[in-house]
C-alpha cells in the first residue's frame, strides 16, 4: 500500500488566513519530499521540495516543515488566496537516485472569499 | 519553455477495446514517467524510463499495459484490452534526471471505459 497519507482530506479557510496542510509518511528511507498542487483538469504542479537533511524550507508564501522523528511533513501557505484552492499532494522519493515518487491521496483546500 | 504535451485529452472506449496515449516530454529531459490517477486518489507510478530504457515498471499491469519510448524522446502507453477499472487520468511527467530533480507533469489524458 501507499506509505504517504494525509491527516485531513479537506480544508476550508478564509481568504487571507494561513493554511496548514499535513502529511504523514512511513518510509524512513525516504530522502526527498515534494508538495504538489493540482487544479481541476490539470496535472500536478511543483510547489516546493525539501531534502531529508533539512527541517525547513521557505518559498514565496509557502513553507515546508519536515519532522523526521515523527515522519511528518507540513505545508504552510501564508495569506491564502482564492487561487490557492486546489488539491495538494505530498510525495516522497523512495527510489533514491531513480526519483520514484509515491503520492498521498491529497487534501482539498478551499479558500472562501 | 514548452511543457509536457499529452494527447488525446479525453478518450471514451468500451471495455475490451484498446487505447493508446502519447506523450512528448520537455526537450532535453532524460527521464519520463507515466502515472495513473484514479478519481480521488494521488497519482500512482506505472513506468519510468531513463532515455529509452525502463528503470521501473513494477506497478505496470503487464498483462494489459505496455509502454515504449523509442529514441528516448516521445512515449506511448497502451492498454489492451481495457477494463472498467482502468478509467482514470493518465499523466505523463518528465525530468532532467539525476538525484532529486523536479518532475514536470502534462495535463493528462482522461480515460473512461464503459
Amino acid at each position: 500500500g501507499e506509505s504517504v497519507g494525509l491527516h485531513l482530506p479537506t480544508l476550508s479557510v478564509q481568504e487571507g488566513d494561513n493554511s496548514i496542510i499535513n502529511c504523514a509518511y512511513s518510509n524512513s528511507a525516504s530522502d526527498y519530499f515534494i508538495w504538489y498542487k493540482q487544479e481541476s483538469g490539470k496535472g500536478p504542479q511543483f510547489i516546493i521540495d525539501i531534502r531529508s537533511n533539512m527541517d525547513k524550507r521557505q518559498g514565496q508564501r509557502v513553507t515546508v516543515l519536515l519532522n523526521k522523528t515523527v515522519k511528518h511533513l507540513s505545508l504552510q501557505i501564508a495569506a491564502t488566496q482564492p487561487g490557492d484552492s486546489a488539491v495538494y499532494f505530498c510525495a516522497e522519493n523512495i527510489g533514491g537516485s531513480n526519483y520514484k515518487l509515491t503520492f498521498g491521496k491529497g487534501t482539498l483546500l478551499t479558500v472562501n472569499p | 519553455e514548452a511543457g509536457v504535451a499529452q494527447s488525446p485529452r479525453y478518450k471514451i472506449i468500451e471495455k475490451r477495446q484498446s487505447v493508446a496515449f502519447w506523450c512528448n516530454p520537455i526537450s532535453g529531459h532524460a527521464t519520463l514517467y507515466w502515472y495513473q490517477q484514479i478519481l480521488g486518489q494521488g497519482p500512482k507510478l506505472l513506468i519510468q524510463f531513463q532515455n529509452n530504457g525502463v528503470v521501473d515498471d513494477s506497478q505496470l499491469p503487464k498483462d494489459r499495459f505496455s509502454a515504449e519510448r523509442l529514441k528516448g524522446v516521445d512515449s506511448t502507453l497502451k492498454i489492451q484490452p481495457a477494463k472498467l477499472e482502468d478509467s482514470a487520468v493518465y499523466l505523463c511527467a518528465s525530468s532532467l534526471g539525476g538525484w532529486n530533480t523536479e518532475a514536470f507533469f502534462g495535463q493528462g489524458t482522461r480515460l473512461t471505459v464503459v
